[in-house]
């Protein structure tokens, strides 16, 4: 298996949907990462949990909220999105306190 | 402050021919961490390398080679004999100030390598 999988790979959505985006770690690690990625930007760090624990939320808003109910499992939920939400989503895993981060291939998501 | 800048948005090169692409980075930490991400069509990020700020030796992996200077706080990174399969976006990624979580990007630099 891969070390971070992600699914779904795309996921095309209204705005008033409730959606979640999954991540799963087979790397033994610790601490996970919720990354968006937009167009001609760089990529911008949403949430960091590690030990199963909230240690960064970037002022993200929150029609996004994370769970991370294990250190192998990492949720994303989305609801009442944006369209300038669109963008690929990245899931990351380290041993915390060291890196680097392991990625996830991403979920592609479209908000109509 | 942490920023990691890379100037170059686009290379386009021919396949054989040798690219560099660079990365200039700005911290006030004495001890850092830096990285390069490749990033292919998949979407998915690939670790390639990381280098702590007390180690200036430069590393060669295969065609892969990278080149840290202190003194110029960069970052460089360079393909021999490039290959179609090169094609992709790379990242460079600085890591420092007392955060172990926070990785700074660059806005990534988009290597295509024409047969």
């Amino acid at each position: 298996e891969t070390g971070v999988t992600q699914t779904p790979r795309h996921l095309v959505m209204g705005m008033t949907n409730k959606k979640s985006l999954k991540c799963e770690q087979h790397l033994g690690h610790n601490a996970m990462y919720w990354y968006k990625q937009s167009a001609k930007k760089p990529l911008e760090l949403m949430f960091v949990y590690s030990l199963e624990e909230r240690v960064e939320n970037n002022s993200v808003p929150s029609r996004f909220s994370p769970e991370c109910p294990n250190s192998s499992h990492l949720f994303l939920h989305l609801h009442t999105l944006q369209p300038e939400d669109s963008a690929l989503y990245l899931c990351a895993s380290s041993q915390a306190g060291f890196q680097p981060q392991h990625f996830g291939d991403g979920t592609r998501l479209s908000i109509l | 402050a942490q920023k990691v800048t890379q100037a170059q948005t686009e290379i386009s090169v021919v396949e054989k021919e040798d690219v560099t692409l660079d990365c200039v980075y700005e911290t006030r930490d004495t001890t850092y961490y830096l990285f390069w991400y490749k990033q292919p069509p998949s979407g998915e990020l690939v670790f390639l390398i990381r280098r702590n700020s007390f180690d200036e030796q430069n590393e060669i992996s295969g065609r892969y080679s990278w080149n840290f200077q202190k003194s110029t706080s960069s970052f460089n990174f360079t393909i021999t004999a490039s290959q179609v399969v090169d094609s992709a976006v790379y990242f460079c990624a600085l890591n420092s100030g007392g955060s172990n979580y926070k990785l700074t990007f660059g806005k990534g630099t988009l290597l295509t390598v024409n047969p």
